[in-house]
């Protein structure tokens, strides 16, 4: 069964800090990666993609990617706090091309 | 990035009853992908259908309790049948925007249907 890990949280900071979520997946043969951002009661909400070791960024959302240690992360710099929301890793198969989620964290940026 | 008009929003239906849920995207899409997320839980593929065959369901889920339509490349439609209360979650679904290698390839899901079965 092929696997994504995330810490549920809730991971809590204060407004102006940065916020790093991160996430772990069990298949080595994965070539993209990808953050979505759900607020509550709403869909998923593509924040970023990536493919290839190292970092990516995208205004104050740095996605971070090591397929050696099989984890990726996403640091948002200068959180506020319509941040707050859960922020979900995803991994595609790499086999058959299917997302596979994460459980999601739960971030919450306190003013 | 493309466009996913999903209906209804909500729905509040009798267990024993079917609902039909119905995405339409503004683009020609070769694939389209419907979800279940339960409460406080994270997404789960429910099936992919593509135009002109029959869907291709996950694990868990089948055609009898699930059926799809996908008439043609911009439509689908996804039908929770003998709905009993653990049905009760929001259903999404999703097609594969941008190409592929580009900065912002990704998936789009549509706005989602929260469904409660009493």
């Amino acid at each position: 069964q092929k696997e994504v890990e995330q810490n549920s949280g809730p991971l809590s900071v204060p407004e102006g800090a940065i916020a790093s979520l991160n996430c772990t997946y069990s298949d080595r043969g994965s070539q993209s990666f990808f953050w979505y951002r759900q607020y509550s009661g709403k869909s998923p909400e593509l924040i970023m993609s990536i493919y290839s070791n190292g970092d990516k960024e995208d205004g104050r959302f740095t996605a971070q990617l090591n397929k050696a240690s099989q984890y990726v992360s996403l640091l948002i710099r200068d959180s506020q706090p319509s941040d707050s929301a859960t922020y979900l890793c995803a991994v595609e198969d790499g086999n058959t091309g299917k997302l596979i989620f994460g459980q999601g964290t739960t971030l919450q940026v306190k003013p | 990035s493309a466009v996913i008009s999903q209906k209804p929003s909500r729905d509040i239906c009798q267990r024993g009853t079917s609902l039909t849920i119905q995405c339409q995207v503004d683009s020609q899409v070769t694939m389209m992908f419907w979800y279940r997320q339960q409460p406080g839980q994270s997404l789960t593929l429910i099936a992919t259908a593509n135009q002109g065959s029959e869907a291709t369901y996950e694990s868990g889920f089948v055609i009898d309790k699930f059926p799809i339509s996908r008439p043609n490349l911009t439509f689908s439609t996804l039908t929770v049948s003998n709905m009993s209360p653990e049905d009760s979650s929001i259903y999404l679904c999703s097609v594969e925007d941008y190409r592929r290698g580009t900065a912002n390839y990704g998936y789009t899901f549509g706005s989602g249907t929260r469904l409660t079965v009493v």
